[in-house]
């Protein structure tokens, strides 16, 4: 059965630190991944997606994420974080009608 | 402004009692989705309903029922029968089975006294 995991659980940033957070995913076929971020206190939010095309994805808010196929890797960057980047941030990939979301990354910046 | 609303946003019910959540989407999708989100577990689909009247189980189905009787609503009952029913627990919907991505409602936090 196909998955997605994020290693990360738990990451503390300092404002303008770089983020990366990683996200592995394990099967075949047509690859449909996304980010999703959700704010404390706030519904999920699609940060960025990819269905095919340029690997580098860009995506609301300063975020982009690299499709590395030879790696199973989704990952989420961000040259520069703010505070108001504080929130857990999803992977998800879709197969056969159905999201399958990692277990999430909480990100914590402190100013 | 188009959306998905989950109501209410904090549940209380007592152990043994049946509770059903609302969904409520205003965007005309055909496709809607309830999953339950969990600390440390992410997001896991409960069931999912792709067309009026028709819905199938994802993958914690266990313990839950839906209904889709109209496009715009899809609520869920928790049963007694759900071992660990306290989570907080999202409604999503997209235009279509096959098309991403989904919107997300607020969620409801249900909890188990």
């Amino acid at each position: 059965a196909q998955s997605v995991s994020q290693h990360n659980h738990h990451v503390i940033l300092s404002e303008a630190a770089s983020l990366e957070l990683g996200c592995n995913y394990s099967y075949g076929g047509t690859v449909n991944l996304f980010w999703y971020v959700q704010y404390p206190g706030q519904h999920l939010q699609l940060l960025l997606k990819y269905f095919s095309g340029d690997p580098l994805v860009k995506g609301i808010k300063g975020f982009e994420a690299e499709f590395i196929k030879s790696k199973f890797s989704f990952n989420l960057r961000k040259p520069s974080v703010q505070w108001s980047d504080t929130a857990e941030y999803f992977c998800a990939g879709y197969e056969a009608d159905k999201l399958i979301f990692g277990t999430g990354t909480r990100l914590q910046v402190f100013p | 402004d188009g959306g998905i609303t989950q109501s209410p946003k904090y549940l209380f019910r007592k152990e043994g009692q049946n509770v059903t959540l609302s969904c409520e989407q205003n965007l005309n999708h055909d496709a809607m989705y309830w999953y339950r989100q969990d600390p440390g577990q992410g997001l896991r689909l409960i069931y999912y309903s792709q067309i009026v009247n028709d819905f199938q189980k994802g993958d914690i189905a266990e313990g839950y029922s839906v209904s889709r009787e109209k496009k715009e609503s899809f609520p869920l009952t928790v049963t007694s029968a759900q071992k660990n029913p306290t989570a907080f627990y999202l409604c999503a919907s997209s235009r279509t089975g096959g098309e991403q991505p989904q919107h997300f409602g607020d969620g409801t936090r249900l909890s188990i006294l």
